[in-house]
């Protein structure tokens, strides 16, 4: 296993809902990031958390967001949920943001948007 | 055109069978590479990571080609737990973050 654990598992919310997915890093690590992977696609790169400062965003609207926290666990809030939100979330822990650390996963929270 | 784009699955083979799976990056500024397997329902996992020399474990050997922006994934003697959905990933770096980008995955199923 990898360490890096998220809640929940899985979620059913409402077109127009709040989410709020959580992340705890692997210990000794101080940088997160988080993916959403649709059904049937890769992985796609919402943001990068280092040191708890975003560090780093990929192409998602803003209602999109993350926080950090000192003990570097981290969640992604996402607001007016849309149908397209659906998705497998991941997360991912690095040692730190230097180029060549390994990420790895979280087992991911599966979100079902109605 | 994405950034990685793979082989479009998905893969049947028999078990004993030798498998390739290719990938090209349009991002020449990509610096490193990466394939992650992928079970079903499952969150990626890094299977090897991929240098300018290429590298070998065991039944897997991964080569790259910066020259063509091609990467490949080579898997000697199947087995039936090599099922999976097999993941290109390329890193892009960005002042000091690295996030990285994913192919759609190419999905192998290994039969008895």
């Amino acid at each position: 296993e990898t360490g890096v654990t998220q809640s929940p598992t899985h979620l059913i919310k409402t077109r127009g809902q709040q989410v709020t997915l959580r992340c705890s890093s692997q210990s000794g690590h101080n940088t997160v990031s988080w993916y959403q992977q649709a059904l049937g696609q890769g992985p796609q790169f919402i943001f990068q958390y280092y040191r708890e400062e975003e560090n780093g965003r990929g192409n998602f609207p803003p209602r999109f967001s993350g926080l950090q926290f000192p003990n570097y666990s981290s969640e992604l809030n996402v607001n007016a949920l849309e149908l397209d939100d659906s998705a497998l979330y991941l997360c991912a822990s690095s040692l730190d943001a230097s180029l060549k650390n390994i990420q790895y996963f979280g087992a991911g929270t599966r979100l079902s948007v109605l | 055109r994405k950034e990685v784009e793979q082989d479009p699955g998905p893969f049947n083979v028999p078990e004993g069978a030798t498998v390739a799976f290719n990938c090209t990056y349009s991002n020449s500024a990509s610096q490193s590479f990466f394939w992650y397997r992928q079970d079903c329902r499952k969150e990626p996992k890094l299977l090897m990571s991929v240098y300018s020399s290429g590298n070998e474990d065991g039944r897997f050997t991964a080569q790259l080609n910066r020259a063509s922006q091609y990467i490949s994934l080579l898997i000697r003697d199947s087995k039936l737990s090599d099922s999976a959905t097999y993941l290109c990933v390329g890193m892009n770096y960005g002042g000091s973050q690295g996030n990285l980008i994913f192919g759609k995955g190419t999905k192998l199923s290994v039969k008895p």
